[in-house]
């Protein structure tokens, strides 16, 4: 079972650098989330998208833009890297409805902008 | 904005009891989370409690709910080396919000 596949693992920027992050899950879920993990803050919601066709702002969006491709899809860019976005991204997605509202991960993507 | 606070590190000994504990303001919080990550790994939810419940149990999990207080504990028995991980609180109304996540080390 994939579930949520994220790529690159690793990547190193130079400030001012563009690249996008791509995320799919194979779960036939109708939410997906693009999350920041920093030491000592948790998780922070960038964006998130409710279903195919929808995206939302969530906490921290400022430096970033994302799209939905289809429902399977969800993809983070950075138009114009900083520093201050040296983190591990993480890309979720859940069934929307009934239930616990889980969400489930992919591995990770550690980004180091210079 | 709500916050959901938690200690950041928990040091015990290999076969003692774990209790990780968490605080959240959103009253309206329908669903409580606990997830555990591994290192290099995302996350992956251990266990989740509704809201109207008081108590959970799950093998050697046990989930502790004070809605009063809003405070939320996770408690490991007999807590193992393969259970070093940090473990994120987490609460759901319209969208999730985690806390900081606590790094839980154990001893041999």
């Amino acid at each position: 079972n994939a579930g949520v596949t994220q790529t690159p693992k690793f990547q190193v920027l130079k400030t001012g650098q563009s690249m996008t992050l791509q995320c799919a899950q194979d779960m036939n879920h109708n939410s997906m989330y693009w999350y920041r993990q920093d030491p000592g803050m948790g998780l922070r919601l960038i964006y998130y998208s409710a279903s195919e066709g929808t995206t939302d702002k969530g906490e921290v969006p400022n430096g970033y833009n994302v799209s939905r491709l289809n429902k399977r899809e969800f993809s983070l860019r950075l138009e114009s890297a900083a520093p201050s976005q040296t983190s591990v991204y993480f890309c979720a997605s859940s069934r929307t409805g009934e239930g616990s509202g889980e969400l489930f991960f992919g591995e990770g993507s550690r980004l180091t902008v210079l | 904005g709500e916050d959901v606070e938690q200690s950041l590190f928990l040091s015990v000994r290999e076969g003692d009891s774990s209790v990780i504990n968490c605080t959240y303001t959103d009253s309206s919080s329908t669903y409580l989370y606990w997830y555990k990550q591994e290192p290099g790994a995302g996350l992956q939810l251990l266990t989740y409690i509704f809201s109207n419940m008081d108590m959970k149990q799950d093998q050697r999990l046990t989930v502790l709910l004070n809605k009063k207080d809003k405070h939320l504990s996770l408690r490991i028995a007999d807590t193992q080396t393969g259970d070093s991980a940090i473990y994120f609180c987490a609460e759901k109304e319209s969208d999730m919000r985690f806390g900081a996540g606590t790094r839980l080390t154990v001893k041999p």
